[in-house]
């Protein structure tokens, strides 16, 4: 079963622009990751934030965490053509000690 | 290194047939994930293993479905017989897993495609 579900389900920006895509989920965590993965390939891990955090950076990255409405967020500053792929959350749970991946944000940079 | 790997890249067979799918997780990691990405799906959690010993196995959809890891860098997913409804992606992916799930490690997967 999935635990985070992205919002978009697609998102279509011009190079420059921000993009942001927002995950919500059910249960307490300990932490969540986002992941991106393009065309073909496999998913690359981008961060991760913990429960106890609220805000992270890594470049031109963003992430925030609210967990009294289970639910995080991730920007993407100044986009570029190659920042196009599919972006995914997963948390884990906090008996889990698993990953559990949303459905994926499709985001499309257009130069 | 050269990360998690995992072969064959591309499988096409007919439905019935055996199919074995390998996976070499990156030296040192103590976990290892299989996962099956399909459009309807997502990206579903088969099965993992903590130091090669199968912890969680809910995801495995039947029967058909068996994985193993005779040791620390080695994994194989089979699926015998197979049927049309197992065509997905598969990934293997692997991780230090200390006092929680960090960062995991993905292969390029496995096209598997069941006719």
């Amino acid at each position: 079963s999935q635990q985070g579900e992205e919002d978009p389900q697609a998102l279509s920006i011009q190079e420059g622009e921000n993009a942001t895509m927002n995950c919500s989920y059910k249960t307490s965590i300990n932490n969540l990751q986002w992941y991106r993965q393009n065309s073909g390939r496999g998913l690359v891990h981008l961060i991760l934030i913990r429960s106890n955090e609220r805000e992270k950076h890594s470049g031109r990255l963003r992430v925030t965490l609210d967990t009294s409405k289970k639910s995080s967020s991730l920007l993407i500053t100044a986009s570029r053509a190659a920042d196009t792929a599919s972006y995914f959350c997963a948390t884990e749970e906090e008996y889990g000690n698993k990953l559990v991946f949303g459905a994926g944000t499709i985001l499309r940079v257009k130069s | 290194d050269a990360g998690v790997i995992q072969s064959p890249r591309h499988e096409v067979t007919e439905m019935g047939q055996e199919v074995t799918l390998r996976c070499k997780p990156i030296s040192g990691h103590n976990s290892l994930f299989w996962y099956r990405q399909t459009m309807m799906r997502g990206l579903e959690l088969l099965i993992y293993f903590n130091n090669n010993v199968p912890i969680d196995d809910s995801g495995m959809p039947e029967d058909r479905f068996s994985a193993k890891m005779p040791n620390a860098s080695f994994s194989t997913l089979k699926i015998q017989p197979s049927e049309p409804r197992d065509s997905a992606v598969y990934f293997c992916a692997s991780s230090l897993v200390g006092g929680g799930i960090d960062e995991q490690f993905f292969g390029p997967g496995t096209r598997l495609t069941v006719l």
